[in-house]
């Protein structure tokens, strides 16, 4: 069966420290994916998009990876801050789709302690 | 800056009702979509609408129906509200603009259903 799934336990760090959230999937053929901020009582905010051909982007603080072969992408925070306390959800975007539908994990909340 | 809106924050309703969820987008977007949103399941595409007019199942529409009678808005429509359907309802929109788009959110409805 098509699965896509992140860790569901909370991931709790220092202040400082580097934040990697995991996003793995099965039975999909991605075009591309994505990474969504969700603050408690909000909607998803998007922060970013990696498409199939590559391995890694950056903006600012955060990096994402996407590893077609292991069917993996991994999300850093690097110095990270208690503003960062949110869920982080992943959500693919299958070959199949027309590239318009996208398909959502359940998220990993990410606490940040000072 | 562009902007999703919802008409409720919270909504309470009595089984059997029928419910109007609006969603409104003013960014000019061909595509809208509306999701539900449960603990340990994320996000899941109820409809999606690509033009005015035009809807398309996503996966879990069953009790649901949609409209599309304007680009900038569409409803959800419970016909016949259940206590299974209490949840948190996000409608999002997003340009037809390339192939790898992000989708904008709204803040989301909570339901419940008594």
């Amino acid at each position: 069966s098509q699965k896509i799934e992140q860790n569901s336990e909370a991931l709790n760090i220092q202040e400082g420290k580097t934040a990697t959230l995991t996003c793995n999937y099965t039975n999909y053929s991605p075009a591309y994916l994505q990474w969504y901020r969700q603050d408690p009582g909000r909607g998803p905010v998007f922060l970013l998009l990696i498409r199939e051909n590559e391995k890694e982007k950056r903006k600012e603080r955060l990096k994402v990876t996407f590893d077609t072969t292991l069917k993996q992408s991994l999300f850093h925070i690097t110095a990270s801050q208690p503003a960062d306390s949110a869920t982080y959800l992943c959500a693919l975007s299958p070959l199949s789709g027309g590239y318009n539908k996208l398909i959502f994990g359940a998220g990993t909340r990410l606490a940040v302690h000072p | 800056d562009v902007k999703v809106t919802q008409s409720s924050r919270y909504l309470v309703k009595r089984t059997g009702e029928k419910v109007f969820l609006e969603c409104v987008q003013d960014m000019d977007h061909e595509n809208m979509f509306w999701y539900r949103q449960d603990p340990g399941l994320g996000l899941r595409l109820i409809y999606f609408s690509y033009d005015v007019k035009m809807k398309e199942k996503g996966d879990i529409p069953e009790g649901y129906s949609v409209s599309r009678e304007k680009k900038e808005r569409f409803s959800l429509i419970l016909e016949s509200a259940s206590t299974n359907q209490t949840s948190m309802y996000l409608c999002a929109s997003m340009p037809q603009t390339g192939v790898y788009n992000e989708q904008f959110f709204g803040p989301g409805t909570r339901l419940t259903v008594l």
